[in-house]
Parts: C-alpha cells; sequence; structure tokens
C-alpha cells in the first residue's frame, strides 16, 4: 500500500523567507504532483515530475524529485502572502488514482 | 484546454435523500474518471475509479451500494449519493484522465454537499 507523508502539515512563515516542504512515499511510482488548494477550491496543479533528479521551477516555486531517497520537496523562494495555501503532494497517475499526502497548511504573514 | 466541470457546485439535501453530481470533461475525451472525497481540512481520498462503459471500482471502505457511479460518455461521470446522511457531508472532487499525454488528472472544481 502507498504512502504519503508530508511534513511540516502546518507552517507559518513571514514574507521574503525560504522554506521547503517534504514529501516522503513508501513505495515506487510513475509520477509525483504537487498541487495547491486556496479555501473552499479545487486543486490547482503546481508540478508533475516523473524522473529521478527532475526539478521544475515557476516563480518563486522549485519542485525536485529523488526517488532513490522516495523523496519529493517544494522549496518556496522569498515567500509572498499570495502563497498562502494549503500544499499537496500525491503519487500514483495513469490508470490508478492518486494517494495523497495530508497537506501542509502555508500561512505566509506579511 | 483540459477542462472539467462538475454540477453542482454545491447542494444542501434532506437525510435519506438521493443526490446526483455530474462530471464533465469539455474539450477532451476521458476514458477514466476518479472520484475523491475530502472533509474539512483534511486531505482528498480516493472513492472510486470510474472506467467509460464498464462497472466502477470502488477502494475499500466505500460503500458501492451507497455511492452510484455511471460512466456513460467518455465526456460524463455521475455520482449519486443514495440515502445522504449527515456524515456523508463533504467536498466531492472527480477528475479525469486524458487519452494522451503523461496521463495527468484535470481536477473538476468540486461539489461541496451538505445533508441536513
Amino acid at each position: 500500500e502507498l504512502k504519503v507523508e508530508q511534513n511540516p502539515l502546518f507552517l507559518s512563515m513571514q514574507e521574503g523567507k525560504n522554506y521547503t516542504i517534504y514529501c516522503n512515499y513508501s513505495t515506487t511510482s510513475d509520477r509525483l504532483y504537487w498541487y495547491r488548494q486556496d479555501p473552499g477550491k479545487s486543486l490547482e496543479s503546481l508540478f508533475v515530475l516523473l524522473s529521478n533528479g527532475a526539478v521544475k521551477q515557476e516563480g518563486r516555486l522549485m519542485a525536485s524529485l529523488d526517488t532513490k531517497a522516495r523523496l519529493s520537496t517544494l522549496h518556496i523562494t522569498a515567500a509572498v502572502h499570495d502563497l498562502s495555501a494549503t500544499y499537496f503532494c500525491a503519487l500514483g497517475g495513469g490508470a490508478d488514482g492518486l494517494t495523497f499526502g495530508k497537506g501542509t497548511h502555508l500561512i505566509i504573514q506579511p | 484546454g483540459a477542462v472539467v466541470s462538475q454540477h453542482p457546485s454545491w447542494v444542501i439535501c434532506k437525510s435519506g435523500t438521493s443526490v446526483k453530481i455530474e462530471c464533465r470533461s469539455l474539450d477532451f475525451q476521458a476514458t477514466t474518471m476518479f472520484w475523491y472525497r475530502q472533509f474539512p481540512k483534511q486531505s482528498l481520498m480516493l472513492m472510486a475509479t470510474s472506467n467509460e462503459g464498464s462497472k466502477a471500482t470502488y477502494e475499500q471502505g466505500v460503500e458501492k451500494d451507497k455511492f452510484l457511479i455511471n460512466h456513460a460518455s467518455l465526456t460524463l461521470s455521475t455520482l449519486t449519493v443514495t440515502s445522504a446522511h449527515p456524515e456523508d457531508s463533504s467536498f466531492y472532487i472527480c477528475s479525469a484522465r486524458g487519452l494522451a499525454g503523461v496521463g495527468e488528472q484535470y481536477f473538476g472544481p468540486g461539489t461541496r454537499l451538505t445533508v441536513t
């Protein structure tokens, strides 16, 4: 059974600071996803990581994947208030549904 | 492209009644659709996988007689919550898997169900 663990589950940080969210998983999988969810909304796709060593960046967010360590990270650079949201990593895909981590509730304060 | 819609976006129903939620892929064909449930302040949990023209596959612990799924076409899947109870109140999100590319799932906007 695939297990996905995210940490931290809650993060309060100041604008301008850097931080990393970690996503560990128990078994190999085709692909790893990062999503953003705003309150009351559905999911917004951020990144899809397909192979070991994959790194993707969009604005202040950068995601990486280490399949040997079964670890993905989502790094936030110089955080701004607009990045406040809940971030989920998820694994699976193809013919299978996704298994989600518990999510990281991120609050960025001025 | 790759837009998925859900209808209704929110619904309130009385305990014991049934409610149907539609999930449509608007600009692509989806052989597979997935239904997820999200309780407040929790993560998404896969309920079932729906394949066009065949019976849905339910995850362990999900009552197939309570959550009826129909995937009659390549662009439409429906989830019917039968004899709804307050504990069924949740945010239901569908996703649709495209035929091409890396098979990424595209998520609908969700349906908030409140059972009174």
